[in-house]
């Protein structure tokens, strides 16, 4: 497609509620990311792909949080038994494999609140 | 953990103005970038300089960068109404170099 892209665009989970967030990257891209943003807040990272490859999780906070990406183009971000701390734009990136010499392309994220 | 620090947190300025921002990190990198990103929506790419570059130029955006210093500026030029946004500095770091460290990002508003 011609941009990245996330669904749903909003989600509201009930405290305990287990979610599950989807990227489409841009057909053809390599590298995938997933960054967690609070609000106010710069974009913090959670995750990379490379291919259908895990990478790096370093940055996911707890082992209630799993990514995967199994064919190597959708990724789907999983978190269980959601907490209010999890309240946060979720935003996907995706870039070519040279991706440093343009930038990564930003899906528009989804927001999930947790009450 | 974030690794970049802007500066300043908000600014505003008229229409016409110029606008600066500056970041600072604390580890070596292979690259720095600049982000924007409109209230609610995602980042936009808007320009990328490397560690053996100094200033780079994309229309009415100039980066500079001085690794000595770990920091970078981002200049806007002639500013409009539709600069209203928030300004990200993001790192390739040498270290895991596909991912990037972002920063807490400049609120700048462009008043008519």
């Amino acid at each position: 497609g011609a941009g990245v892209s996330q669904s749903p665009r909003y989600k509201v989970a009930k405290r305990g509620q287990d979610v599950a967030l989807r990227c489409d990257p841009i057909s053809g891209h390599v590298s995938l990311f997933w960054y967690q943003q609070a609000l106010g807040q710069g974009p913090e990272f959670l995750t990379y792909f490379q291919n259908e490859a895990q990478l790096d999780k370093s940055g996911l906070p707890s082992d209630r949080f799993f990514a995967e990406r199994p064919e190597g183009s959708v990724s789907t971000l999983k978190i269980q038994r959601t907490q209010q701390e999890d309240s946060a734009v979720y935003l996907c990136a995706s870039s070519s494999r040279q991706g440093d010499r343009g930038g990564y392309t930003f899906g528009s994220g989804t927001r999930l609140t947790v009450v | 953990s974030q690794q970049g620090e802007e500066d300043p947190q908000a600014l505003s300025i008229q229409e016409g103005e110029n606008a600066t921002m500056n970041c600072s990190y604390k580890t070596s990198i292979n690259n720095l970038q600049w982000y924007r990103q409109n209230s609610g929506r995602g980042l936009v790419h808007l320009i990328l300089i490397r560690s053996n570059e100094r200033e780079k130029h994309s229309g009415r955006l100039r980066v500079t960068l001085d690794t000595s210093k770990k920091s970078s500026s981002l200049l806007i030029t002639a500013s409009r109404a539709a600069d209203t946004a928030s300004y990200f500095c993001a790192t390739g770091l040498i270290q895991g170099a596909q991912k990037l460290v972002f920063g807490q990002g400049t609120r700048l508003t462009i008043n008519p």
